[in-house]
């Protein structure tokens, strides 16, 4: 079964400092990962996904298969940067069915 | 603001009760999903549309959920009848190659 997992509920860092988000899948295939970003009052919206191997406001994020890992790392972290993180798996079924992960609350300390 | 619409945005019934709540994703999007987000976990796939047609529904109460999307375009939720451990928030979300764009989400609370 397909399943995604972040195993911090919290991460407290100061501004300036790395900032590095965990996430671990499970999943047999060849998944699709995502990270979701949830600002304070805002929608839920993507922020990378590993097949597009860019940076984001900062953020990459790479694709480890042999650990099945994707997480996501920012050499400085920024006030701006306090959010909540989801990590998503697309499993390439017949559709595209998406599994989230728990989320991580960033807090970036000024 | 454009965008994947939901209405109502806040909902407060009390158990035994029915609700529902309608999204319109962006035009021209084929596939519509419906999540419910429990406070402190991340969203749950409750039923997937491609076009008018359900391609996922595994997690979806069917005793008491409910969804359409007659003429694939938008789609309602309902709940009937209502628990407490319903109360949640819904998203909605339809997507474009993969990229999934969310609604702003309706907070229902169950009394």
């Amino acid at each position: 079964a397909q399943r995604v997992t972040q195993p911090e509920k919290l991460l407290s860092v100061f501004k300036g400092a790395p900032v590095e988000l965990k996430c671990n899948y499970s999943y047999s295939g060849s998944p699709e990962l995502f990270w979701y970003v949830q600002y304070s009052r805002q929608r839920l919206q993507l922020l990378l996904r590993h097949i597009s191997r860019e940076s984001i406001k900062g953020f990459t994020a790479d694709l480890n298969k042999g650990e099945t890992s994707f997480h996501l790392k920012k050499p400085f972290a920024q006030e701006e940067d306090s959010a909540m993180y989801y990590c998503a798996l697309s499993a390439k079924t017949s559709y595209d069915k998406v599994i989230f992960g728990p989320g991580t609350s960033l807090s970036v300390i000024p | 603001e454009a965008g994947v619409a939901q209405s109502p945005r806040y909902k407060i019934i009390e158990k035994r009760q029915s609700v529902a709540f309608w999204c319109n994703p962006i035009s021209g999007h084929a596939t519509l999903y419906w999540y419910q987000q429990i406070l402190g976990q991340g969203p749950k796939l409750l039923i997937q549309f491609q076009n008018n047609g359900v391609v996922d529904d595994s997690q979806l109460p069917k005793d008491r959920f409910s969804a359409e999307r007659l003429k694939g375009v938008d789609s309602t939720l309902k709940i009937q009848p209502a628990k407490l451990e319903d109360s949640a928030v819904y998203l909605c979300a339809s997507s474009f190659l993969n990229e999934q764009f969310f609604g702003p989400g309706t907070r229902l609370t169950v009394l």
